[in-house]
């Protein structure tokens, strides 16, 4: 069965500063996707960033970026620039690629201070 | 935002009593999914339907079961709810299940229901 493990509880950074959230996961299948949500205050779950395990390159979108090392089965994702918005809990998943069901992570609570 | 609405966003029911919680999407998405969501878990599955009539169990089934009788409409129901289900719910539609394997489609999240069972 598939696993994902975040292993920081919780994390802290200052505003305008950059953070890095870990992910990693166990499969042995060859074709899947990772994807990171966040869950601000609100509860709501918001899509951050997707990527596709057969694609190299790794997947941004405006400050968040990941890095994917297919090999050593991890997905990190890197906040550049932190917003006190950016405050929440923050979600890693894995999807294997003939399902459609997600597995994720416990969660990274991320505290951005002014 | 996808348009996902959840019903009702808040309950309040004792041990024993059968519950019905309502996911309704505007975006006639085939895939529908039932998650919970409970510190130190995640958010784990309970059921998803992948049309009207299709459902499949996810990894936390025991105690719940669900309906789809229209493409917009998912209901989840505790038929004898016990303490041990108190919990956030969140219901997720997707675009997935075009014709077999799955394209890793993203899954959008409504707004949860908070369920507490005395």
């Amino acid at each position: 069965a598939q696993t994902v493990t975040q292993s920081q509880p919780e994390m802290s950074v200052q505003e305008a500063e950059t953070v890095t959230l870990s992910c990693t996961y166990d499969t042995s299948e060859s074709n899947y996707y990772l994807f990171w949500y966040k869950q601000p205050p609100s509860r709501q779950m918001i899509l951050v960033i997707r990527q596709e395990a057969y694609k190299q390159q790794n997947a941004t979108e405006n400050r968040f970026s990941v890095n994917f090392q297919k090999a050593a089965k991890s997905f990190s994702l890197k906040i550049s620039d932190s917003q006190l918005g950016d405050t929440a809990m923050y979600f890693c998943a894995f999807m294997k690629g003939d399902t459609d069901k997600l597995i994720f992570g416990t969660g990274t609570r991320l505290q951005v201070f002014p | 935002d996808a348009g996902i609405t959840q019903s009702p966003r808040h309950k309040v029911t004792e041990t024993g009593t059968p519950v019905t919680l309502r996911c309704h999407q505007t975006e006639n998405h085939r895939y529908m999914y039932w998650y919970r969501q409970d510190p130190g878990h995640g958010l784990r599955l309970i059921h998803y339907s992948y049309g009207v009539k299709d459902t499949d169990k996810g990894e936390v089934s025991d105690g719940y079961s669900v309906s789809r009788s229209k493409t917009e409409d998912f209901l989840l129901t505790l038929e004898s709810a016990t303490s041990s289900q108190t919990s956030v719910y969140f219901c997720a539609i997707s675009e997935a299940g075009g014709s077999g394997a799955s394209n890793g489609e993203t899954q959008y999240f409504g707004p949860g229901t908070r369920l507490l069972v005395l």
